[in-house]
């Protein structure tokens, strides 16, 4: 099985600290994604990754960078932390774009807590 | 815009059956899933659907209408361990999931 780790289930920071958040996949899939969970709203794409040294804008992008330097790892950063940004990270990956359930599933991580005072 | 609607609680009874649905508007539409996702835990997978009809796995089935921009997620049996949030999203013209905000299911005995 497909498996995406994140290296930290609960993080506390304070405002104005930098954040990395770090994300693993182990089956080779080309299609990395952040996404942020929040009580009574959808999932919400941050950035995602087609490819090692890409990225691509996702919904709310402010207030984020990326980095995938291998294509294993995508890693998420709050360069200012702002306690909005309070929320349930959720890394996931997929193997393909396009037609079809196999190229779409997104396998999810555990998820990273996170709390900025 | 894009939308997708359901319901935020629902509440069934252990052996019972349940049906949530879910309804949608987008740009494009690449396929519809549904994810299960337990309290505190990662979303996953538990359906997909791009064709109109019923598809049916064990327990689980999801039905699709495109015409009508609908879905729903049938659980038959109804045990405590299906007591979770269940995400329904849709692929729109980019390939790109929009999700809806989740129905959590609260089994009683």
């Amino acid at each position: 099985d497909v498996k995406v780790t994140q290296s930290s289930r609960y993080l506390v920071k304070r405002t104005g600290e930098k954040v990395f958040l770090e994300c693993v996949q182990d089956m080779d899939h080309e299609n990395m994604f952040w996404y942020r969970q929040d009580p009574g709203l959808g999932l919400r794409l941050i950035y995602f990754s087609y490819d090692v040294k890409m990225k691509e804008k996702g919904d709310i992008p402010e207030g984020y960078s990326v980095s995938r330097e291998k294509k294993e790892r995508f890693s998420l950063i709050l360069e200012s932390a702002s306690t909005n940004q309070t929320s349930m990270y959720l890394c996931a990956s997929t193997p393909l774009t396009g037609l079809g359930p196999g190229a779409n599933v997104l396998t999810f991580g555990a998820g990273s807590r996170l709390t900025v005072l | 815009g894009q939308n997708i609607d359901q319901p935020t609680e629902m509440t069934a009874t252990e052996g019972a059956i349940v049906q949530i649905n879910c309804t949608y508007q987008t740009s494009g539409f690449n396929g519809l899933f549904w994810y299960q996702q337990h309290a505190g835990e990662a979303p996953t997978f538990l359906s997909y659907n791009v064709l109109d009809g019923l598809e049916e796995k064990g327990r689980f089935s999801s039905f699709l209408s495109r015409s009508k921009g609908y879905s729903y997620l049938l659980l038959k049996e109804l045990q405590m361990k299906d007591s979770a949030s269940y995400l329904c999203a849709v692929g729109d013209s980019n390939y790109q999931l929009i999700w809806g905000a989740g129905t959590k299911l609260i089994i009683k005995p």
